[in-house]
């Protein structure tokens, strides 16, 4: 099973500051298979991106993906309120799926 | 549009079984897998397993083997996911969400809140 670890744990910023989310994998993963969801209280998760740095229909440019091998990373460009929610990595190549534990992005 | 309507929240007794419902609307029922991923209370999501609503098949997470039981209903495009032997560690929110074989989950139900309780 491919274990997924996001750092940090919690990520306190303020509106308009930049956020970096990383994943790291236990073994490399092909970068077309891993995703990156948001999930807000009481909702469901929202696909961001995929593929590593594909974004998702309607998702806001201010995200981006990238990176490959063990080492992925999320970027949140400039902090909307919206944005402040719980964001988690998954991979999607390799049976079974597997999920990292989440970020937590907090208001400052 | 695309929607996946799960059924309502379910409380149980230790031992019981529960089967949740996930209705898909907005494409062809046979074009997508349906995944189950749950969710306990202030934890991460922890993949469940596949089912094909094409031809039947299914796959599911080691941890789960032996209690869990995906199915569908093609007459009415609708799967299912079947937990026995409850326990109190099997409180969760239960989603599905489709994928290709070899993809993303672009859509996920609301929902349901399974409670495993004396």
């Amino acid at each position: 099973e491919i274990v997924l670890t996001q750092s940090p744990g919690t990520l306190s910023l303020s509106p308009g500051e930049r956020a970096t989310l990383s994943c790291r994998a236990s073994q490399s993963i092909s970068s077309i298979y891993l995703a990156w969801y948001q999930q807000k209280p009481g909702q469901a998760p929202r696909l961001l991106i995929y593929g590593a740095s594909s974004r998702a229909t309607g998702i806001p440019d201010r995200f981006s993906g990238s990176g490959s091998g063990t080492d992925f990373t999320l970027t949140i460009s400039r902090l909307e309120p919206e944005d402040f929610a719980v964001y988690y990595c998954q991979q999607y190549g390799v049976s079974p799926r597997t999920f990292g534990q989440g970020t937590k992005v907090e208001i400052k | 549009q695309v929607q996946l309507v799960q059924s309502g929240a379910e409380v149980k007794k230790p031992g019981a079984s529960v089967k949740v419902s996930c209705k898909p609307s907005g494409y062809s029922f046979t074009d997508y897998y349906l995944h189950w991923v749950r969710q306990a209370p202030g934890q991460g999501l922890e993949w469940m397993g596949w089912i094909n609503p094409d031809s039947d098949g299914t796959k599911y997470a080691q941890q789960f083997q032996g209690r869990v039981t995906m199915t569908r209903d093609t007459s009415i495009t609708t799967a299912y996911m079947e937990l026995s032997g409850l326990t109190s560690d099997d409180t969760a929110v239960y989603y599905c969400a489709r994928a290709t074989y070899s993809s993303y989950h672009d859509y996920w139900g609301q929902g349901t809140l399974v409670t495993v309780s004396s």
